[in-house]
């Protein structure tokens, strides 16, 4: 079966500029997550949705970012006035839900940003 | 505030031998820790997870053990082979309803054949 995926793999783009991150859970999947990783770090949480709302967005940096999960299915996150600080690979993660609570998170491959 | 730490950045094991990876954690709510292996260029890969409520979980070649008390886990394999060199992350995640994981900075195994 298909695993979460997200698009594009590599995105250069120059400061000030508007960005738009796709991803792609597993299908079935609830729950979906946005981390972001920089060199050298773990991932570090941005937001959850659980359906369409997002349950959590605490990790969201400031204002500039956002993520919209409009049918509860694919999610984009979208960086306005990009800074050469949001150069990192941003990663989606799905899980299912179970009785108990949410289920193991599965982590698409990321898609590297750069910032120029 | 690094609430999970991997303090050691590399490994290295020969092959057919243990890997010991060691994580050190500072927020007594968390209540479930997970492991994942990560690829270059390639998101991380879960590998095998611990409760709160067990102090071991054996899955093949791969054991985690969780100390409460020291607030310690950590991630035995054995044997070690080649294709396990990969970072190795150690995860996060309180009770309740928050569901995000914090992640350490990973350990960078590599096992010599």
């Amino acid at each position: 079966g298909a695993g979460v995926s997200q698009t594009p793999s590599n995105k250069v783009t120059e400061k000030g500029k508007y960005v738009e991150l796709r991803c792609d859970p597993i299908s079935g999947h609830t729950a979906l997550y946005w981390y972001r990783q920089s060199l050298g770090q773990g991932p570090e949480f941005l937001i959850y949705f659980q359906g369409t709302g997002a349950a959590d967005d605490s990790g969201l940096p400031n204002d500039r970012f956002f993520a919209v999960r409009p049918e509860g299915s694919v999610s984009t996150l979208k960086i306005q006035r990009t800074e050469r600080g949001d150069s990192a690979v941003y990663l989606c993660a799905s899980s299912p839900r179970l009785a108990g609570g949410q289920g193991t998170q599965y982590f698409g491959p990321g898609t590297r940003l750069t910032v120029l | 505030d690094q609430q999970v730490k991997q303090n050691s950045p590399s490994l290295s094991v020969q092959e057919g031998r243990i890997s010991i990876l060691n994580c050190d954690y500072t927020n007594s709510m968390f209540d479930y820790f997970l492991w994942y292996k990560k690829y270059p260029a390639e998101g991380p890969t879960f590998l095998i997870s611990i409760s709160s409520i067990k102090d071991k979980n054996e899955d093949g070649r791969f054991t985690v053990f969780l100390n409460k008390s020291a607030k310690h886990l950590s991630l035995h394999i054995v044997p070690s082979q080649p294709g396990d060199s990969a970072v190795y992350f150690c995860a996060a995640r309180p009770s309740g309803s928050a569901r995000q994981l914090t992640f350490g900075s990973g350990t960078q195994l590599t096992v010599l054949p």
